[in-house]
């Protein structure tokens, strides 16, 4: 039990572009999802927090107008990194907690790569 | 801020035990994690243990903490070359919920 899914798994696109990066929990509801970057060799940076029905908290010196963060069901939490530029491109990966909030499972990650 | 401290790389043989390290800063802990990530992956949750509990033990993997010294350690008896991977080690801070990461540490096994 507690899969995660991303899609796309990877994505390239050109700078000036909008990309929208799905986080989905497969068998069980999610009250909060997390939303991570990896550069790398790197450790995990927390880049948002998403309670389901209300908006994301985001952490200091992540721009919320360049991340936008939607989670608008149990199952369902997106990252929408709008007007992309070279220095976006990383590992974006999503995790989500439930029944269960000591535990937070992680999506497989999405390679984003700006052009 | 909360520090979570791992040592970069270790390498083992096959078959051989290894312990992988980690020291943290925050007293007020309640959970502590190892992941483990595989190139290109995301993260797979291996084990937690709370943080009134001194250890932990699944199949292969043992869990010790000690809670006076801060420090959190991962045993994997008979170290296969699949476990080669980054081992993460992160703690749940009490005070805001929030898992901080260690910088990870790389698992070579030899054959």
């Amino acid at each position: 039990g507690a899969v995660v899914s991303q899609h796309p798994s990877w994505v390239i696109c050109k700078s000036g572009t909008s990309v929208k990066i799905e986080c989905r929990s497969l068998d069980f509801q999610a009250t909060t999802m997390f939303w991570y970057r990896q550069f790398p060799k790197q450790s995990l940076m927390l880049m948002a927090t998403s309670n389901e029905g209300s908006k994301a908290t985001y952490e200091q010196g992540v721009e919320k107008d360049k991340f936008l963060i939607n989670h608008a069901s149990l199952t369902l939490s997106t990252l929408t990194v709008t007007s992309a530029h070279p220095e976006d491109s990383s590992f974006y990966i999503c995790s989500a907690s439930g029944r269960a909030p000591e535990t937070q499972y992680f999506g497989p990650g999405t390679r984003l790569l700006v052009l | 801020g909360e520090d979570v401290e791992q040592s970069l790389f270790l390498s083992v043989r096959e078959g051989d035990s290894s312990v992988i390290n980690c020291t943290y800063t925050d007293s007020s802990s309640t959970y502590l994690y190892w992941y483990k990530q595989e190139p290109g992956a995301g993260l797979q949750l291996l084990t937690y243990i709370f943080s009134n509990m001194d250890m932990k033990q699944d199949q292969r993997l043992t869990v010790l903490l000690n809670k006076k010294d801060k420090h959190l350690s991962l045993r994997i008896a008979d170290t296969q070359t699949g476990d080669s991977a980054i081992y993460f080690c992160a703690e749940k801070d009490g005070n805001t919920g929030k898992l901080i990461f260690g910088q990870g540490t790389t698992l070579q096994v030899k054959p």
